[in-house]
């Protein structure tokens, strides 16, 4: 089963424009992460959120956690061609260990 | 670190054949993770091991696969005998345990399957 549900499932802009990704999920975890992949290639981590923190900051990365609504939001501000890929949450389901990704968001950043 | 080494990146074999992935973790890594990639299905965990013991293969689909990992540097994910529906891309995945401070998982390029 997949712990995490991102939304939407696709998502176009042009370049400059910012990117909203969203991700709901079911159980209670100790912490979530976000990832990228780029076609054909594997998963690069993003950025880690634990459950105790509300908003974390990478370079133009924002992610935001609402543990009381089991969801999680990445933004990517300033878009870049660069940053077409699709993007991914995993969560923990609190064990600690095991990674559970949801279907991921497709972003097509438009030159 | 080479980062986690998959082989080999493509394997094209026949219906009924055996097939072996291997997968290579970064150095110092107890956990170790396989993962299967559809269109229709997403990413799903197959199995994942600790300190080389398997904990969690309710995802393997079906006797036909199996998984091991006989050292800290090496694991393989076997299909036996092969069908086209096991046609996917499989990643392999390492990421070290400190304690309850989670860390990220790393991820090879994959090895593409296709079953004819």
């Amino acid at each position: 089963s997949q712990q995490g549900e991102e939304d939407p499932q696709a998502l176009s802009i042009q370049e400059g424009e910012n990117a909203t990704m969203n991700c709901s999920y079911k159980t209670s975890i100790n912490n979530l992460q976000w990832y990228r992949q780029n076609s054909g290639r594997g998963l690069v981590h993003l950025i880690l959120i634990r459950s105790n923190e509300r908003e974390k900051h990478s370079g133009r990365l924002r992610v935001t956690l609402d543990t009381s609504k089991k969801s999680s939001s990445l933004l990517i501000t300033a878009s870049r061609a660069a940053d077409t890929a699709s993007y991914f949450c995993a969560t923990d389901e609190g064990y600690g260990q095991n990674f559970v990704f949801g279907p991921g968001t497709r972003l097509s950043v438009l030159p | 670190d080479a980062g986690v080494i998959q082989s080999p990146r493509h394997e094209v074999t026949e219906m009924g054949q055996e097939v072996t992935l291997r997968c290579k973790p970064i150095s110092g890594h107890d956990y170790l993770f396989w993962y299967r990639q559809t269109m229709m299905r997403g990413l799903e965990l197959l199995i994942y091991f600790n300190n080389n013991v398997p904990i969690d293969d309710s995802g393997m689909p079906e006797d036909r696969f199996s998984a091991k990992m006989p050292n800290a540097s090496f694991s393989t994910l076997k299909i036996q005998p092969s069908e086209p529906r096991d046609s996917a891309v499989y990643f392999c995945a390492s990421s070290s345990d400190r304690g309850y401070m989670n860390t990220e998982a790393f991820f090879g390029q994959g090895t593409r399957l296709t079953v004819v």
